[in-house]
């Protein structure tokens, strides 16, 4: 049972570009959030989706950056016209549909993202 | 608001036991979870606590207070593979989901 699968594991951009990170669940998942870490700093939400809706965005930047988790195939974080201040981890995280207990997040490896 | 305060750093010896603190003042909770990241690598679920009182796993044990807005984690016979950063987070109830919101985490460093 494969976990939670991200790629690219790094990307290198140049200012102005575009980025696309992808992200699939682990297996009986339903649920993904996306995390930025900065270096030496904490996990940051950014954006909580289901299958084709996104339930909690709180945490996106108002500008350049989507996401999206279509019916079929891997959910997509899109960086637009990147900036250097966008060079971070980009963490996936899945959990199952049932919210009962200690269900819990499972964390991809994480797509590294540098711009130039 | 969401606030969750840890150490920043800790050191330790080999064999030895360490407490890692982490106190939250949060809007909403829904449950306590610590993670384990080591360097270029994905957090890994350690524990969640939901009610007051211990939660022992082998050599980790984690402790919650929901009336002091306090957490620790124990490791015990400290390993060198131990040296790693420890991530506390508190699930928000609000909006469904698993929304953690997560410290700075707390960088240990396990020494001969």
């Amino acid at each position: 049972n494969a976990g939670v699968m991200q790629n690219p594991r790094h990307l290198v951009r140049r200012r102005g570009q575009e980025a696309r990170l992808r992200c699939s669940p682990m297996k009986g998942h339903s649920h993904v959030y996306w995390y930025r870490q900065l270096p030496e700093e904490g996990l940051k939400f950014m954006v909580y989706l289901q299958k084709e809706n996104i339930i909690d965005e709180s945490g996106m930047p108002k500008e350049r950056f989507s996401a999206e988790f279509p019916k079929e195939g891997p959910s997509i974080l899109r960086i637009q016209q990147v900036v250097r201040g966008d060079s971070a981890a980009y963490f996936c995280a899945s959990s199952p549909p049932s919210l009962s207990g200690a269900n819990v997040l499972t964390f991809g490896a994480g797509s590294r993202l540098t711009v130039l | 608001g969401q606030n969750i305060d840890q150490p920043t750093e800790m050191t330790a010896t080999e064999g030895a036991i360490v407490q890692i603190n982490c106190t939250y003042q949060t809007s909403g909770f829904n449950g306590l979870f610590w993670y384990q990241q080591h360097a270029g690598e994905a957090p890994t679920f350690l524990s969640y606590n939901v009610l007051d009182g211990l939660e022992e796993k082998g050599r980790f044990s984690s402790f919650l207070s929901r009336s002091k807005g306090y957490s620790y984690l124990l490791l015990k016979e400290l390993q060198m593979k131990d040296s790693a950063s420890y991530l506390c987070a508190v699930r928000d109830p609000t909006g469904g989901g698993n929304k953690l919101t997560f410290g700075t985490g707390t960088q240990l460093k396990v020494e001969l």
